[in-house]
C-alpha cells in the first residue's frame, strides 16, 4: 500500500448518522492533515494534528492519530447532506525546505437526505 | 480571512504550447508548493518553494516545469511544451511556518489538447 491510504473509498450514510473515515500511512511524520474537496474544486483544509498528538477536535470533527499504528481518523458527527465531499488525509515529514505533503487516496462521502 | 488565489482558473492549450500558470500566496508565508491532480487520481506533489530557491521537487517535476516568484508576491508555474498527459488541476499552496498546515488555492484546470 502507499503513504496515505483512505478507507473505505466510498461511504454513502443518512443525514444526521456519523462518518468515520481512516488513513494509514508508512513513514514517520510531522503532521498529519485532512483536505475536504467537493467535486472538481479546490482543497479546504479541514484540521491538522501533530504527531505528538492524539486526538484532536474541531466543531464537529474528531482526529485521531496512533502513530503506532500509523493510522489517523476523521469522525464527522451529525452528518450534513452539505458534508457530502471527497475527503483526503495529507502527511508531512521534516525536510530542509519546507515540507511536502503527501495525500492518500481519498474517502467518497455521500451524505443522503 | 487571507487566501491564495491562482488564475486562471481553466486554461485550455494544444499540445506542445508553452503555459504558464499564476497564483499568489498568502503574504506572510514562506513556503511554496505546486501540486496536480489528474482526474479521479489523488494529488501529487510536484515542488516546493523556500528562500527563492527549490527546496524539493518530484520526479513529474522534469525539466519542462519551472517556477519562478517574479516580484516577491507571485508564484508561478511554467510549462514549456505541454503533452497531453499535463492535462490535470494544478494547485498552488503556502505555509507560513512548518508547524502549520498548507493554504490551498482553488486550482487552474489546465486541458491540453
Amino acid at each position: 500500500s502507499q503513504q496515505g491510504e483512505e478507507d473505505p473509498q466510498a461511504l454513502s450514510i443518512q443525514e444526521g448518522e456519523n462518518a468515520t473515515m481512516n488513513c494509514s500511512y508508512k513513514t514517520s511524520i510531522n503532521n498529519l492533515q485532512w483536505y475536504r474537496q467537493n467535486s472538481g474544486r479546490g482543497l479546504v483544509h479541514l484540521i491538522l494534528i501533530r504527531s505528538n498528538e492524539r486526538e484532536k477536535h474541531s466543531g464537529r470533527l474528531r482526529v485521531t492519530l496512533d502513530t503506532s499504528k500509523k493510522s489517523s481518523s476523521l469522525l464527522i458527527t451529525a452528518s450534513r447532506a452539505a458534508d457530502t465531499a471527497s475527503y483526503f488525509c495529507a502527511t508531512d515529514r521534516l525536510t530542509g525546505g519546507g515540507n511536502k505533503l503527501t495525500f492518500g487516496t481519498g474517502t467518497q462521502l455521500k451524505v443522503e437526505l | 480571512e487571507p487566501e491564495v488565489t491562482q488564475t486562471p482558473s481553466h486554461q485550455v492549450t494544444q499540445m506542445g504550447q508553452e503555459v504558464i500558470l499564476r497564483c499568489v500566496p498568502i503574504s506572510n508565508h514562506l513556503y511554496f508548493y505546486w501540486y496536480r491532480q489528474i482526474l479521479g487520481q489523488k494529488v501529487e506533489f510536484l515542488v516546493s518553494f523556500y528562500n527563492n530557491e527549490i527546496s524539493e521537487k518530484s520526479e513529474i517535476f522534469d525539466d519542462q516545469f519551472s517556477v519562478e516568484r517574479p516580484d516577491g508576491s507571485n508564484f508561478t508555474l511554467k510549462i514549456r511544451s505541454t503533452k497531453l498527459e499535463d492535462s490535470a488541476m494544478y494547485f498552488c499552496a503556502s505555509l507560513r511556518d512548518i508547524t502549520y498546515e498548507q493554504y490551498f488555492g482553488p486550482g487552474t484546470r489546465l486541458t491540453v489538447t
